[in-house]
């Protein structure tokens, strides 16, 4: 596997269920984010993480947990959450937080019914 | 507030001609600026970019300029091919302040590529 993987690519849950997404990155980079774009919107930052260490939060809703175990993997938790938050999910790495560029996985389909 | 601005939803080009893509900005601080190219069901794909220091950078068929004063870039495709169609999207990165290293998306333009 090379470059930025995530899983699943599609997803589709209730609202009381709880449910992770996975981000894996073997780029050897040592920073993490994850991005939410919904329909006809920019994609907005969600989260950043430096070195495993959460260094971003961009006002997101607590029904969303993030979790980063190491500086190749990191995971968004998902809990009791509303129709509203249907969206692609993006994980993204860079070789740390001022890097220029970004790498993107392909992305997770959310759908909450 | 919108720091990133793409106001074209959509382009339509025919195939060998040139495409152009525009992005505005309203940050000063930002300081550097990237293109990425999405397919449907994929991520965004790192593209071309540029420092503001410079106001041209080039990539094969792949130009960007950047206008500081007007803070505005524009990315040029030239020859346009068909397998160029897709979302592309400008970026801006701030430069200091508690923003740095943040991104800021603009919404994308559909290119589309007609043979």
């Amino acid at each position: 596997e090379t470059g930025v993987t995530q899983t699943p690519r599609h997803l589709v849950m209730g609202m009381t269920n709880k449910k992770s997404l996975k981000c894996e990155q073997h780029l050897g980079h040592n920073a993490m984010y994850w991005y939410k774009q919904s329909a006809k919107k920019p994609l907005e930052l969600m989260f950043v993480y430096n070195f495993k260490e959460q260094t971003e939060n961009n006002s997101v809703p607590s029904r969303f947990s993030p979790e980063c175990p190491n500086s190749s993997h990191l995971f968004l938790h998902l809990h009791t959450l509303q129709p509203e938050d249907s969206a692609l999910y993006l994980c993204a790495s860079s070789q740390d937080p001022a890097g220029e560029t970004q790498y993107f996985g392909p992305g997770t389909r959310l759908l909450v019914l | 507030d919108q720091q990133v601005k793409q106001n074209s939803p959509s382009l339509s080009v025919q195939e060998g001609r040139i495409s152009i893509l525009n992005c505005d900005y309203t940050n000063s601080m930002f300081d550097y600026f990237l293109w990425y190219k999405k397919y449907p069901a994929e991520g965004p794909t790192f593209l071309i970019s540029i420092s503001s220091i410079k106001d041209k950078n080039e990539d094969g068929r792949f130009t960007v300029f950047l206008n500081k004063s007007a803070k505005h870039l524009s990315l040029h495709i030239v020859p346009s091919q068909p397998g160029d169609s897709a979302v592309y999207f400008c970026a801006a990165r701030a430069a200091g302040g508690t923003s740095y290293g943040k991104l800021t998306f603009g919404q994308g333009t559909i290119l589309t590529v007609h043979p």
